[in-house]
């Protein structure tokens, strides 16, 4: 087990530009999120995969925002047309599917700026 | 909707001065509270679960606590290595089952 991986673990854009993020959660967990965060908040929660199903989007997140978990495995995170309010570390982790609380193990994060 | 608020949002203590950081927190339905540690540039690192009130956990000088309507982690003695920022999150039993997060309580224990 080598924990949640995301990747690239850093990325400068310049507007307009389309980026994604990729993450590899722990292998045994059903459940996949991504969060946003900027310096000095917490978390801001994005969406959440149980196996390939997304089951909840932000109201928050456009529609330049679109995330896949194509076969439950490792998830990716689009954004397309970046603007520079996009510039925030994305966090992804990952949870066993219990009927009580679901304890979160994050990855890294990916830092990004956008120019 | 779910909300969580933490105070203070800083705090600076020198090595030994113990103190407690707050969470405030609405939610329809409890499933879980949760404290989280992040250290600069890293992801949230998991302390606790609180399920219901009256409950209490400790994990070395962090012991956190948990009512109806808020949560305290207590911190004895800190010392330097226990500077970081403190979040705290809650999972309500709504159908959507987001955790929400605070804003998070920036310790700084001075040597």
């Amino acid at each position: 087990d080598t924990g949640v991986s995301q990747n690239p673990r850093h990325k400068i854009t310049k507007r307009g530009q389309n980026v994604t993020f990729r993450c590899d959660p722990i292998s045994e967990h059903n459940r996949l999120y991504w969060y946003r965060q900027t310096l000095g908040q917490g978390p801001e929660f994005l969406t959440y995969f149980q196996n390939e199903a997304q089951l909840e989007k932000s109201r928050l997140l456009s529609d330049r925002f679109s995330a896949e978990r194509p076969k439950g495995s490792f998830s990716t995170l689009e954004i397309q047309r970046t603007e520079q309010g996009d510039s925030a570390m994305y966090l992804c982790a990952s949870s066993r599917l219990n009927p009580g609380a679901n304890v979160l193990t994050f990855g890294a994060g990916s830092r990004l700026t956008v120019l | 909707e779910d909300q969580v608020t933490q105070s203070p949002e800083a705090l600076r203590l020198q090595e030994g001065e113990s103190s407690s950081l707050n969470c405030s927190y609405t939610v329809s339905g409890l499933r879980g509270l949760f404290w989280y540690r992040q250290d600069p540039g890293k992801g949230p690192e998991f302390l606790f679960t609180l399920y219901s009130a009256g409950e209490e956990k400790e994990k070395e000088r962090l012991k956190a606590t948990l009512t109806k309507k808020e949560s305290f982690l207590h911190i004895t003695a800190p010392k330097p290595e226990d500077s970081a920022t403190y979040l705290c999150a809650v999972q309500g039993s709504n159908r959507d089952d987001k955790i929400i997060f605070g804003k998070g309580t920036r310790l700084h224990i001075l040597p």
